[in-house]
């Protein structure tokens, strides 16, 4: 069983609507949880993190932890087609002096059509 | 400012060869990583460097060795190349700071084929 599991899609979604990302986890040390955007050919970028449970919002994206099931979600209300990307999530224990090794969700691939 | 850069973008090798995938980056950060990103399994983490001077090896480290040049510098070497090493190449670097998050910033990467 890998330590995060993420659907991979693909998923198609018409221009507008309210899209729903997960991912689900087993190691409760994970402290600080990321969504990565990574368009078709480029390289992930961060989109947002949060540190330990609850809500994260920055304009149409809302992201959610809840600890307590090992499962965090990504929400983006009024989809654009420029939203049209794989989506990636990712966790950490934090940063230790060892560096800092993310865990990474195999990505959503999402489409978002007019 | 250019972030993380990666040379070559594609490369052709055939079984056997040798190659060496350079990365840089100019943030002044001090840890720097390499990832293979395969279909169907995500991002895997190949070598990291948290600091100048250090290496370790990641979840997939069988078949690379690097190098960490200087603080910008860290190069991921195949020394014979095989085709399960076809795969899509990821530098990135984070600025390492104890006692919170760290943000990992990626480079454009490298396409890899080994016939």
């Amino acid at each position: 069983q890998k330590e995060v599991e993420q659907d991979p899609g693909p998923l198609s979604v018409p221009e507008g609507a309210i899209v729903s990302l997960n991912c689900t986890y087993s190691n409760s040390a994970f402290q600080y949880f990321m969504w990565y955007r990574q368009y078709s050919r480029k390289g992930p970028e961060l989109l947002m993190y949060t540190y330990s449970s609850g809500n994260k919002e920055d304009g149409r994206f809302t992201a959610q932890v809840d600890k307590s099931s090992k499962y965090i979600s990504l929400f983006i209300r009024d989809s654009q087609p420029s939203d049209s990307a794989t989506y990636l999530c990712a966790m950490t224990r934090g940063v230790t002096g060892g560096g800092n090794k993310l865990t990474f969700g195999t990505g959503t691939q999402l489409k978002v059509e007019l | 400012n250019a972030g993380v850069t990666q040379t070559p973008k594609f490369q052709v090798l055939k079984t056997g060869q040798s190659m060496t995938l350079q990365c840089a980056q100019d943030m002044n950060h001090n840890s720097m990583y390499w990832y293979r990103q395969d279909p169907g399994m995500g991002l895997r983490l190949i070598y990291y460097s948290a600091s100048e001077g250090t290496t370790d090896k990641g979840e997939v480290p069988n078949g690379y060795n690097v190098s960490r040049l200087n603080k910008r510098e860290f190069s991921l070497r195949l020394e014979s190349a095989a085709p399960s090493q076809t795969s899509v190449y990821f530098c990135a670097s984070s600025a390492n700071l104890r006692g919170g998050t760290d943000t990992q910033y990626f480079g454009p990467g490298t396409r890899l084929t080994v016939l």
